[in-house]
């Protein structure tokens, strides 16, 4: 069975600080991680994307994610925040082996402070 | 490419009465999932199809249907409609639905039951 944690549901930061929000995840086989946002009233937007390549990922709007199988953790990072990156972020594991099966985390809201 | 769409966008309903909402899927994608998002348990999978065959299905009543036509596009109908119904139903589209594929999301149907 595969699982996927988000370790926080709110995270707040300053303006031009880091973020950082956590996933860790499940899986009895090779995993493929997603991370998506979601801005209020909006479908989800595909940030970036790891399956088995690169262990660093970077995706789009300056986040990227390393992928970390010792600790089965897809933490997802940008270095400077923006007040446009207000909203939640979905971390999602499918895992190989078929027919795509999708777990989502509980989402992780990101508030950033002005 | 076009993304994927939904319609409507915004519905309100009574209790008892039934709905059927659209999903276009990217163009040449024949996967198309469908996903309910409320505050309570975040995104829960309802069902996938692939080439006009329901391929998973995920734990909702029977209440809930779907299908696909012969040009990828989908519906999802649900039928005696209760309070708890009230979502953000989200449709994702991708090439095969495999494993490791990226699904492309839609904007969403928000449904209110009155």
């Amino acid at each position: 069975a595969q699982s996927v944690t988000q370790l926080d549901s709110h995270v707040s930061v300053s303006e031009g600080t880091p973020v950082l929000l956590r996933c860790n995840y499940s899986s009895s086989y090779s995993p493929s991680l997603f991370w998506y946002v979601q801005h209020p009233n909006k479908g989800l937007q595909l940030l970036l994307k790891y399956t088995s390549a690169a262990t660093l990922v970077k995706g789009i709007n300056g986040f990227e994610a390393e992928f970390k199988k010792s600790e089965t953790s897809f933490h997802l990072t940008k270095p400077s925040a923006h007040m446009s990156d207000a909203a939640e972020y979905f971390c999602v594991v499918t895992f190989s082996g078929g027919y795509q099966k999708v777990t989502f985390g509980i989402g992780t809201k990101l508030q950033v402070i002005p | 490419k076009a993304g994927v769409t939904q319609t409507p966008r915004y519905l309100i309903k009574t209790r008892g009465q039934q709905v059927t909402l659209s999903c276009s899927p990217i163009s040449g994608h024949r996967s198309v999932s469908w996903y309910q998002q409320t505050p309570g348990q975040g995104l829960q999978f309802l069902f996938e199809y692939f080439s006009e065959t329901q391929r998973n299905k995920g734990n909702f009543p029977g209440r809930f249907s779907g299908r696909q036509f012969s040009n990828s596009r989908s519906e999802m109908n649900v039928s005696t409609l209760e309070l708890g119904d009230s979502a953000l139903y989200l449709c994702a589209s991708s090439f095969t639905g495999t494993s490791g594929e990226t699904q492309y999301f839609g904007p969403g149907t928000r449904l209110l039951v009155l």
